[in-house]
């Protein structure tokens, strides 16, 4: 069974640092990895979504890689801000699972002081 | 505005009640799917449906229940059977046609079992 893990379980950096935030999982046979933004009460934003033969994708002061083999996923956010504060939650898509059915982790929530 | 409205944002109940989640898109998506968020946990999947009056149990199916009768509609019903429903509800979409796996969540719905 996929298992999904994120740490550290919280992060707290000052305005201007970088953000990296950690995503591993067990089963390498993955369609896609996603990043979500979820705000406190809130659903969840889409960020970035990484296909398996995908090494990284970009959006702006975000960039997320993926090494499938060693079931590893990065998150960058470049030169935080205060409005970067969130949790953030990575997901995945096994190849054997019907679309959607997506293996969560439990989440990284980032403060970002100013 | 597309987008997936789900009602109430909170509910409170009472032991031995059943209460129904309302979850409404009009992104003219195919697949629709129930995950429940505990505090500390990832999402994990109660149903889904990819097509009408057709549903899926997830992982943690047990005293819930669902119906698809048409393609906007995906109520979720927590039964008294559910013996911990506390918890953040989120209701999301998926249009087949569309990347696997991008799927678009509504806003949640929180269930406090008084």
């Amino acid at each position: 069974k996929q298992e999904v893990t994120q740490i550290p379980a919280a992060l707290s950096v000052p305005e201007g640092e970088n953000l990296v935030l950690n995503c591993s999982f067990t089963d390498s046979a993955i369609y896609n990895l996603q990043w979500f933004r979820q705000d406190p009460g809130k659903g969840l934003t889409s960020l970035l979504l990484i296909q398996s033969s995908q090494r990284e994708q970009t959006s702006g002061r975000l960039n997320a890689s993926l090494d499938k083999s060693s079931g590893r996923s990065t998150l960058y956010i470049a030169a935080s801000q205060p409005g970067d504060s969130a949790t953030y939650l990575c997901a995945v898509m096994g190849t054997t699972d019907s679309w959607g059915k997506l293996q969560f982790g439990a989440g990284t929530q980032v403060v970002v002081t100013p | 505005d597309g987008g997936i409205t789900q009602s109430p944002k909170y509910l409170f109940r009472k032991e031995g009640q059943n209460v129904t989640l309302s979850c409404e898109q009009n992104l003219n998506h195919d697949a629709m799917y129930w995950y429940r968020q505990d505090p500390g946990q990832g999402l994990r999947l109660i149903y889904y449906s990819q097509i009408v009056n057709d549903f899926q149990k997830g992982d943690i199916a047990e005293g819930y229940s669902v119906s698809r009768e048409k393609k906007e509609s995906f109520p979720l019903t927590v039964t008294s059977a559910q013996k911990n429903p506390t918890a953040f509800y989120l209701c999301a979409s998926f249009g087949l046609a569309g990347v696997p796996g991008e799927l678009f969540f509504g806003e949640g719905s929180r269930l406090t079992v008084l």
